[in-house]
């Protein structure tokens, strides 16, 4: 099983450059999640989706927009990067947070300059 | 500050016990995990506790909550090697559905 993939795994962007990271699952989650992980911080979600169709903003939305076109694929696209955004993301796919386990992917190292 | 709060640091000898802590804010938490972290991979649920619980135990791991303190820990016996890793505990609030994290601890564990 593939799981959660999430790609490219490291990327490097200059300031106003945009790019989209792009997730995929494929264990016919409804529920999946962005976040971002600073050193030394836990994470903080960016984005959810309930279902294909239907996002919702996260504690830091700022900056990030999603979409949600199949239940398989979560892209989060960065518009105009900037050296704040530099940080590792994941994704990850689940049910509804409560007694079932989010799966996350592998990670996605960015660095702005 | 962090709403979910950890130490960012525990060095153990290996075969000896790990207890890492964690005490959070609010009060309507309903769900309430620990997650592994290695270098340069995602996180890993180990365990997760109903905050009407206050034990569970699952193999090595033991998670204790105390609700009034709303304190969390999570204790590792006969520690490995293998357990060395970033461990974050995250609760979920009655509302919404967004996980909040604390800052991680660090666990080194020395042969």
């Amino acid at each position: 099983n593939a799981g959660v993939t999430q790609t490219p795994k490291f990327r490097i962007l200059k300031i106003g450059q945009s790019m989209t990271l792009q997730c995929a699952q494929d264990m016919n989650h409804n529920y999946m999640y962005w976040y971002r992980q600073d050193p030394g911080m836990g994470l903080k979600l960016i984005y959810y989706s309930v279902g294909a169709g239907i996002t919702d903003k996260g504690e830091v939305p700022n900056g990030y927009n999603v979409s949600r076109s199949t239940t398989e694929d979560f892209p989060l696209r960065l518009e105009l990067a900037a050296p704040s955004q530099t940080s590792v993301y994941f994704c990850a796919s689940g049910g509804a947070h409560g007694n079932t386990e989010a799966f996350f992917g592998q990670g996605t190292r960015l660095t702005v300059v | 500050g962090e709403d979910v709060e950890q130490s960012l640091f525990l060095s153990v000898r290996e075969g000896d016990s790990s207890v890492i802590n964690c005490t959070y804010t609010d009060s309507s938490s309903t769900y309430l995990y620990w997650y592994k972290q290695e270098p340069g991979a995602g996180l890993q649920l180990l365990t997760y506790i109903f905050s009407n619980m206050d034990m569970k135990q699952d193999q090595r791991l033991t998670v204790l909550l105390n609700k009034k303190d709303k304190h969390l820990s999570l204790r590792i016996a006969d520690t490995q090697t293998g357990d060395s890793a970033i461990y974050f505990c995250a609760e979920k609030r009655n509302a919404g559905n967004m996980l909040t994290f604390g800052g991680g601890t660090r666990l080194m564990v020395k042969p």
